[in-house]
């Protein structure tokens, strides 16, 4: 069984600060990684990808991959209150499937 | 360039009757997802096709689910006979083989079976 795990939180942080969210994954052969924002009432939004190992910067969001670990994380930089929703990381197994975490609700307190 | 559409937006039926939801990929996407989001199972893949062809169906619950993909622009999920614990948001979503992985996803449908 193919698994991806997050805490579900929720993660509480003031604003401007930096937010921290996790996932752990179980298939070393997994091959590229999906963070997904999804507010209340909403629809999954791909914010961020990332397929090697290191860093991967996009405004205030940064991937993180370490597949030695099979460890992912997004970093959130200067957290705002319009940050707060559910954060959903997706791992691609094979072929074009996703296997989804079941998220971490984010709030960012002003 | 549209996303992902799919109707309708709300379903109320009641039990035992039959409902289509319907589903119109990304223009150039060759891949489509069906899913279903509860707050006590979270999203779940229900099947997806790769040129209209249906590759996996493990995650369909049971025979009351089908799903088809007749073109390249539009694929339906029918329950029949619908009953109250198919009351779920049922997404779909396109992505473009080889590219990843990445998947776009429609505004879903809520469906309540009473």
């Amino acid at each position: 069984q193919k698994e991806v795990e997050q805490n579900s939180g929720p993660l509480s942080v003031p604003e401007g600060a930096i937010a921290s969210l996790n996932c752990t994954y179980s298939d070393r052969g997994s091959q590229s990684f999906f963070w997904y924002r999804q507010y209340s009432g909403k629809s999954p939004e791909l914010i961020m990808f990332i397929y090697s190992n290191g860093d991967k910067e996009d405004g205030r969001f940064t991937a993180q991959l370490n597949k030695a670990s099979q460890y992912v994380s997004l970093l959130i930089r200067d957290s705002q209150p319009s940050d707060s929703a559910t954060y959903l990381c997706a791992v691609n197994n094979a072929g074009n499937m996703l296997t989804f975490g079941g998220g971490t609700r984010l709030m960012v307190k002003p | 360039d549209a996303g992902v559409i799919q109707s309708p937006r709300h379903e109320v039926t009641e039990m035992g009757q039959e409902v289509t939801l319907r589903c119109k990929p990304i223009s150039g996407h060759n891949s489509l997802f069906w899913y279903r989001q509860t707050m006590m199972r979270g999203l779940e893949l229900l099947i997806y096709f790769n040129n209209n062809v249906p590759i996996d169906d493990s995650g369909m619950p049971e025979d009351r689910f089908s799903a088809k993909m007749p073109n390249a622009s539009f694929s339906t999920l029918k329950i029949q006979p619908s009953e109250p614990r198919d009351s779920a948001v049922y997404f779909c979503a396109s992505s473009l083989m080889g590219q990843g992985g990445e998947q776009y996803f429609g505004p879903g449908t809520r469906l309540t079976v009473t």
